[in-house]
C-alpha cells in the first residue's frame, strides 16, 4: 500500500460545479496535513493546511478524519482558474519533517 | 519578498558529467528540502536540512547524489556522474521555524542525454 493515495482523476467538471477530492494515508501517527496545487510545469504551491476541526478558505473546504486516515478537499463554485493538479501532503515524521506527497489528482474546469 | 531561488532553471548535460543544482531558501526559514519530480514516481523527498544540518537523506537514490548546506542561505545538490534516469525536475523548498508550510522554488529541469 502506498503511503499517500489519492483519487486518480482526471476530474473534468463544468464551471460552477462542486468537486471533492479524497486522500488516504497509511501512517496513523502522521502529524500534519496539507493540500497543494500544482499548475502545469510550475512548482507546487500551498493551498491550505488541514486542521483536525476542518477548515474553510473561501470556496475551499478541507476535512480530516484521523480515525479513517482520510483527508478531503471540497471546491465549490469551481472556476476555470481552479484547473490544476491537487496534491495531498502528509507529514509522517514523528519528530521531524517527513513530507510524503500523494500522486495528485488532475482537475480540469470546463467553460 | 523574494521566494525560494533555484538555478539553473534548465540544465542539459551528457551522461557522465557532473551536475550541480543550487538553491537559496527564503530568508529566515530554517528547514530546506530537495525533491525530485517525474511522471512515473511523482514528487519524492530526497533530503532535508534543519538549521543547515542534514536530518534525513534516506531519499537520496544512491551515492552519485550528494547535498550540502554550508550556510543558512545556500544549498547545493550534486549528481556525479549523471545518468539519463536522473532526468527530472528538481525542486527546492523551505519552511519557516513556526510552521510546516513549505514554499517551493521554480525548479530545475534536468535532462541527461
Amino acid at each position: 500500500r502506498k503511503e499517500v493515495e489519492q483519487d486518480p482523476g482526471p476530474f473534468n467538471v463544468p464551471e460552477g460545479a462542486t468537486v471533492a477530492f479524497n486522500c488516504t494515508y497509511s501512517n496513523s501517527a502522521s502529524q500534519s496535513f496539507f493540500w497543494y496545487r500544482q499548475d502545469c510545469r510550475k512548482e507546487p504551491k500551498l493551498l491550505m493546511s488541514v486542521y483536525s476541526s476542518g477548515n474553510e478558505d473561501g470556496r475551499f473546504t478541507a476535512q480530516l478524519n484521523r480515525a479513517s486516515q482520510y483527508i478531503s478537499l471540497l471546491i465549490r463554485d469551481s472556476k476555470l482558474s481552479d484547473s490544476a493538479t491537487y496534491l495531498c501532503v502528509v507529514n509522517m515524521g514523528n519528530y521531524g519533517q517527513n513530507f510524503v506527497f500523494g500522486p495528485g489528482t488532475r482537475l480540469s474546469v470546463l467553460p | 519578498d523574494a521566494g525560494v531561488i533555484q538555478s539553473p532553471r534548465h540544465e542539459v548535460t551528457e551522461m557522465g558529467q557532473e551536475v550541480t543544482l543550487r538553491c537559496k531558501p527564503i530568508s529566515g526559514h530554517n528547514s530546506l528540502f530537495w525533491y525530485r519530480q517525474t511522471m512515473m514516481r511523482g514528487l519524492e523527498l530526497l533530503i532535508y536540512f534543519n538549521n543547515n544540518v542534514p536530518i534525513d537523506d534516506s531519499g537520496m537514490p544512491e551515492d552519485r547524489f550528494s547535498a550540502k548546506m554550508p550556510n543558512a542561505s545556500f544549498s547545493t545538490l550534486k549528481i556525479q556522474p549523471s545518468e539519463p534516469r536522473d532526468s527530472a525536475v528538481y525542486f527546492c523548498a523551505s519552511t519557516p521555524r513556526t510552521s510546516y508550510e513549505q514554499y517551493f522554488g521554480p525548479g530545475t529541469r534536468l535532462t541527461v542525454t
